[in-house]
């Protein structure tokens, strides 16, 4: 009954690959994210949907492409992978409503080789 | 820019002693404040947070305090147990009526000495 989980939790490929990394969260949320952390820990906020909506794009590369089929899910796909994309990406979801927190999976570890 | 940041990278504390994890933030129209608590290999997990219109707000074991004035969150824990070792994040929310986007600090080491 895991509330926001992705797939895979480990992805290792290599440079000029294209990858894609699954989320789906039955919280029943209308609003899904998609974070980055760092090798030094720090998270910082790619994109969010709102009901299959994009909403923010934090002048991230065209190479990753989010995509929702429905409220549910927000898979996030990589073009040509670098060695700079190696991070860990969070997906997590949150109500629609203003100023709620926001409930995070466990995170895929991507390594670039 | 606006930015949230934080004081201390790492604090070691001793199991039973309270912590205290500081914040500053730079975005004075911020008016929502998250802490949450990211254990090794896992995502983030809330723990408290509070709204602009309070100045403190406890939970279990944790309290957070906001000042307005100086731009300033702090996170304590009471009675620090060695399940409270882990990276701890401030997070402020600037998205508005556009939906919840949060700004992360630097994040916080708390180890927790026996």
């Amino acid at each position: 009954d895991t509330a926001v989980s992705q797939t895979p939790k480990y992805l290792v490929t290599q440079m000029g690959n294209d990858k894609s990394i699954k989320c789906e969260q039955n919280l029943g949320h209308d609003t899904m994210y998609w974070y980055k952390q760092d090798s030094k820990k720090f998270l910082k906020i790619m994109f969010s949907y709102n009901n299959k909506e994009l909403i923010i794009n934090e002048t991230v590369p065209n190479r990753f492409s989010p995509k929702s089929p429905d409220k549910a899910h927000l898979n996030l796909h990589i073009n040509s992978l670098e060695l700079g994309d190696s991070a860990v990406y969070f997906c997590a979801s949150s109500p629609l409503a203003e100023n709620t927190e926001a409930f995070f999976g466990q995170g895929t570890r991507l390594t670039v080789v | 820019g606006e930015s949230v940041g934080l004081h201390l990278p790492t604090l070691s504390v001793q199991e039973g002693d309270n912590s205290i994890i500081n914040c500053a933030y730079s975005n004075s129209a911020s008016d929502y404040f998250i802490w949450y608590k990211q254990e090794s290999g896992k995502g983030p997990q809330f723990i408290i947070d509070i709204r602009s219109n309070m100045d403190k707000r406890q939970g279990q074991r944790v309290t957070v305090l906001l000042n307005k004035t100086v731009k300033h969150l702090s996170l304590q824990i009471a009675a620090t147990q060695p399940g409270d070792s882990a990276v701890y994040f401030c997070a402020e929310n600037s998205g508005g009526a556009a939906g919840n986007k949060l700004t992360f600090g630097g994040g916080t080491r708390v180890l927790v000495k026996p």
